[in-house]
């Protein structure tokens, strides 16, 4: 099974409604990354959370980072035609390595 | 801001050519990466770099090479392309040593035929 779990892996909300998306890991973090991505567009970074029960927000985004470190979600209050994309995390399980472990995505479609 | 950029959006090769993408960032990043994205099996990672010629495999370098000449350049190779290789390939750069915030190019979509 797939080390890093995000679901759902595509969602459909009407503009205005709320929404989360989790990222579930079957190791302990050390890091924890959110991207959004438009349809054939390069990956946008949103934010980075490290420290269990770590929370971070930048507009009407939110993501959190539970307590053990092995899942983290991220909300969407009022959610917006421009929210719409793909949205991955990616986890750093520490050590020396130079490397994030991804997600397969959470498509999100925003309707008007 | 952060800028990395790539060579082409899209490229459509014959199998057997050679294939060359370049990416460029303007940061001083000292780590760079390609990736290739293809639905359902989401971001894998190819090769990445530490510092400039220094190189090291990631998940799926089977068909590929990489050329890191300076700092700010990162190439990736297709010694003679197969129609398998068709796919989303993505550059990233990051700061720091170790895992750190990777910012991303905007994507080459090569078709191999």
């Amino acid at each position: 099974s797939q080390e890093l779990e995000q679901s759902p892996q595509s969602l459909i909300v009407q503009e205005g409604k709320n929404l989360t998306i989790n990222c579930t890991s079957s190791k302990t973090l050390y890091g924890l990354y959110w991207y959004k991505q438009k349809y054939g567009e390069g990956l946008i970074f949103l934010m980075m959370l490290q420290k269990g029960g770590e929370e971070k927000s930048h507009e009407k985004i939110t993501a959190k980072l539970d307590e053990k470190k092995q899942q983290s979600s991220l909300h969407i209050t009022a959610s917006q035609p421009s929210h719409a994309g793909i949205y991955l995390c990616g986890a750093d399980y520490g050590g020396s390595n130079y490397k994030l472990t991804f997600g397969k995505g959470t498509l999100l479609t925003v309707n008007p | 801001d952060v800028k990395v950029t790539q060579s082409s959006r899209y490229l459509v090769k014959r199998t057997g050519e050679k294939v060359f993408l370049e990416c460029v960032q303007d940061m001083d990043h000292e780590n760079m990466f390609w990736y290739r994205q293809d639905p359902g099996l989401g971001l894998r990672l190819i090769y990445f770099s530490y510092d400039v010629k220094m190189k090291e495999k990631g998940d799926i370098p089977e068909g590929y090479s990489v050329s890191r000449e300076k700092k700010e350049r990162f190439s990736l190779i297709l010694e003679s392309a197969s129609t398998n290789q068709t796919s989303m390939y993505l550059c990233a750069s990051s700061l720091l040593a170790g895992a750190d915030t990777q910012y991303f190019g905007p994507g080459t979509r090569l078709t191999v035929l």
